[in-house]
C-alpha cells in the first residue's frame, strides 16, 4: 500500500513563527506535491517537486517555500506564518508521468492564531 | 479538460453496490477518466483512472460507455466506511511532468446502515 504521512495532523502557531511542515513517502515516487484546501475554494496547488532539489511553484506559492533534500521527504515551510495561511495542508506524491493519480496524506489543519 | 456532471448526493443501502455517475459528454480521445473521493476531515483518496476500457481495482470498478460521454463508478459492497464526497475528473493523459488535481462539487455519498 501507498503510504503518504505528514508530522503532524493538527497545529496550532502564532502569527510570525516559522512553521515546517513534513511529507515522507515510501514508494520511490519522482512528484511530490503540496496543496491546500479551504472551503469554497477548492484544492490549490502551492508548489510541486518532480526531483531531489527541484521545485516548481504552483498556483499559490507566496508566503510559502519547499525544500526535497531526500527522494521520500517534501517540507513546505511557512518563513513567518500569517492568520491567512489557517488551512488544511495536504501533500501529495505520484510516479513521473502517472497524470493525477496523486496518493494523498492524511493532512494537517494548521491555525494561525 | 472536459467539463463533468455528477449527482450532487446519492444515498446507498449497507452491503449493497453503489453506484455513482458522471457525465462528460465533451471529453475527447486523449482524456481519461480519473475518480477520487474525500472522506470528511481526511485528504482526498485516489481510486481509479480509466481511459475507454472497463477497469477493476481492489477498491472498485469503473465503466465507460463505448461513446466515452458517460462513466460509473461501482463500489460492489458499500460500507459505512464509503460515505464521503465521490469526484469524477476529465484530464488529458502526459508522458511526462505533472498535473495538479481540482476537484469539482463532487457527489456525497451516504451509506445507510
Amino acid at each position: 500500500d501507498v503510504k503518504v504521512t505528514q508530522s503532524s495532523r493538527y497545529l496550532v502557531k502564532r502569527t510570525g513563527e516559522k512553521v515546517f511542515l513534513e511529507c515522507v513517502q515510501d514508494m520511490d515516487h519522482e512528484n511530490m506535491f503540496w496543496y491546500r484546501q479551504d472551503p469554497g475554494l477548492g484544492l490549490r496547488l502551492i508548489y510541486f517537486s518532480y526531483d531531489v532539489k527541484m521545485k516548481e511553484k504552483g498556483d499559490i506559492p507566496e508566503g510559502y517555500s519547499v525544500s526535497r533534500e531526500k527522494k521520500e521527504r517534501f517540507s513546505l515551510i511557512l518563513e513567518s506564518a500569517s492568520t491567512n495561511q489557517t488551512s488544511m495542508y495536504l501533500c501529495a506524491s505520484s510516479f513521473f508521468g502517472s497524470g493525477i493519480a496523486q496518493y494523498f496524506g492524511p493532512g494537517t489543519r494548521l491555525t494561525v492564531l | 479538460d472536459a467539463k463533468t456532471t455528477q449527482p450532487p448526493s446519492m444515498d446507498c443501502a449497507e452491503g449493497r453496490a453503489a453506484n455513482l455517475p458522471c457525465n462528460h459528454s465533451t471529453i475527447s480521445g486523449n482524456e481519461y477518466v480519473y475518480w477520487y473521493r474525500q472522506i470528511h476531515s481526511q485528504g482526498p483518496q485516489y481510486i481509479i483512472h480509466g481511459l475507454k476500457n472497463n477497469e477493476t481495482n481492489e477498491m472498485a470498478s469503473l465503466i465507460i460507455t463505448e461513446d466515452r460521454k458517460s462513466s460509473t463508478l461501482i463500489l460492489p459492497h458499500a460500507t459505512l466506511r464509503d460515505t464521503a464526497v465521490y469526484y469524477c475528473i476529465v484530464r488529458v493523459g502526459i508522458s511526462g511532468g505533472y498535473q495538479k488535481v481540482t476537484f469539482g462539487t463532487g457527489t456525497k455519498l451516504q451509506v445507510i446502515p
